[in-house]
């Protein structure tokens, strides 16, 4: 099955930093990366998602990219603010089911 | 659009004991899925039904996990005994597409979870 690892674990920033997130997935079948943001007791909330077709996608200040041939993909976020302080978990997908394999997660710290 | 509601929050049951947790989803939702998130962790699939018919159960620990969907809608996920290793967040999430669990069109959405804790 899908193996997806995910570093780092923890990640600190000051606020206005840029923080990035990286997975790598096994399965070379996989074409959907989504990944989620849940904060401190609540649910996971899909932030933003790719498919293999494309290398890069950007909303806002978060932009995800994917390099097919290494199996990797990283969230990036720009100016950083407090309020994106939670947990990023990647996640990939096998193409037909579109059920995801979750990475272990990130816990992103921005200091004000 | 209401969400998908989850009772109880919290649990808190000693080793050996049963436990039951309950799942609404999204009206119309033909598919429901149980998720296990333990502390530090992803989320891990144990269930997923469409409709009141069960599609993969692959990690379901089965000789003590069980999970119903009689009438389609509503879902029970229950763990008899537990042990201590089955404290965590239990997730449920729900689409209106089967197979098309995570697609932001299709509205893959989350509860808020069940926190289990086994002592």
């Amino acid at each position: 099955g899908e193996n997806v690892e995910q570093h780092p674990s923890t990640l600190s920033v000051q606020e206005g930093d840029s923080a990035v997130i990286k997975c790598t997935y096994s399965d070379s079948a996989s074409n959907y990366f989504p990944w989620y943001k849940q904060e401190l007791g609540k649910r996971p909330q899909l932030i933003i998602d790719i498919r293999s077709n494309v290398g890069e996608k950007k909303d806002q200040r978060i932009a995800v990219t994917l390099n097919k041939t290494a199996k990797h993909f990283s969230l990036h976020i720009t100016e950083t603010q407090p309020e994106d302080s939670a947990v990023y978990f990647c996640a990939a997908s096998p193409p037909g089911s579109y059920i995801p394999t979750f990475g272990r997660g990130t816990s992103l710290i921005v200091h004000p | 659009e209401a969400g998908v509601a989850q009772s109880p929050r919290y649990k808190i049951i000693e080793k050996r004991q049963s436990v039951a947790f309950w799942c609404n989803p999204i009206s119309g939702h033909a598919t429901l899925y149980w998720y296990q998130q333990i502390l530090g962790q992803g989320p891990k699939l144990l269930i997923q039904f469409q409709n009141n018919g069960v599609v993969d159960d692959s990690q379901l620990p089965k000789d003590r996990f069980s999970a119903e969907r009689l009438k389609g809608v509503d879902s029970t996920l229950k763990i008899q005994p537990a042990k201590l290793e089955d404290s965590a967040v239990y997730l449920c999430a729900s689409s209106s597409n089967p197979g098309q669990g995570v697609e932001r069109t299709y509205g893959y959405t989350f509860g808020s979870g069940t926190r289990l804790t086994v002592v």
